[in-house]
């Protein structure tokens, strides 16, 4: 398996304009999670998944920002607008709920919003 | 107060040294818990999982939970070079993939 893929590697936007990450997670593996880490505040949980349907939206820090996930191959994460102070790496993460190894992380969404 | 807590370092030892990373927590309910190494530009890797309180042992690494005080290690001996990262702490209520509470990251270096 490729693990859990995340696209793209980098972006730079200018503030005001809508972003959209992606996120493959792996195949079979029924939790995903989004998360957010800066050098200030560590990793934040934003929202995770079950099966598809949102569980826990309670991270996501304003209405700017959304998730989604269609099916159990893809999720997005959107901005809209973008803000200078939304930099940061966002990692998307999957998971089977009866393993007892953790999560499997992407390599991470590099965000810079000028 | 955070429900966990790390110490961001960061720490510099000599190569050869035995590595001690630690982490605090506050929620009594945490049954489950895991180390994972972070290497710079990647995503975070499951590096121990530990259940309750005890050791694991696992080659160089050891994973230590006490319960009782909340709080919790992880030993590396004979660090070498390669284990230059990040190390977070991260723990659970329930066994498998539920919301997993990270500590901040220790962000480690051993000297050649």
């Amino acid at each position: 398996d490729a693990g859990v893929i995340q696209s793209p590697r980098h972006e730079v936007t200018e503030m005001g304009q809508e972003v959209t990450l992606r996120c493959k997670p792996i195949s079979g593996h029924d939790y995903l999670f989004w998360y957010r880490q800066t050098m200030m505040r560590g990793l934040e949980l934003l929202i995770y998944f079950n099966n598809n349907v949102p569980i826990d939206d309670s991270g996501m820090p304003e209405d700017r920002f959304s998730a989604k996930m269609p099916n159990a191959s893809f999720s997005t994460l959107k901005i809209q607008p973008s803000e200078p102070r939304d930099s940061a790496v966002y990692f998307c993460a999957s998971s089977l709920r009866a393993s007892s190894g953790g999560y499997t992380f992407g390599s991470g969404t590099r965000l810079t919003v000028v | 107060q955070k429900e966990v807590e790390q110490d961001p370092g960061p720490l510099s030892v000599p190569e050869g040294a035995i590595v001690s990373l630690n982490c605090t927590y506050s929620n009594s309910a945490f049954q489950y818990f895991m180390w994972y190494r972070q290497y710079s530009r990647k995503g975070p890797e499951l590096l121990m999982y530990t259940y309750s309180s005890g050791n694991k042992e696992d080659g160089r690494f050891t994973a230590q939970v006490d319960k009782s005080s909340k709080y919790i290690s992880l030993f590396i001996r004979d660090s070498q070079p390669s284990d230059s990262a990040t190390y977070l702490c991260a723990m659970t209520l329930i066994q498998g993939a539920q919301k997993l509470v990270f500590g901040q990251g220790t962000r480690l270096t051993i000297n050649p």
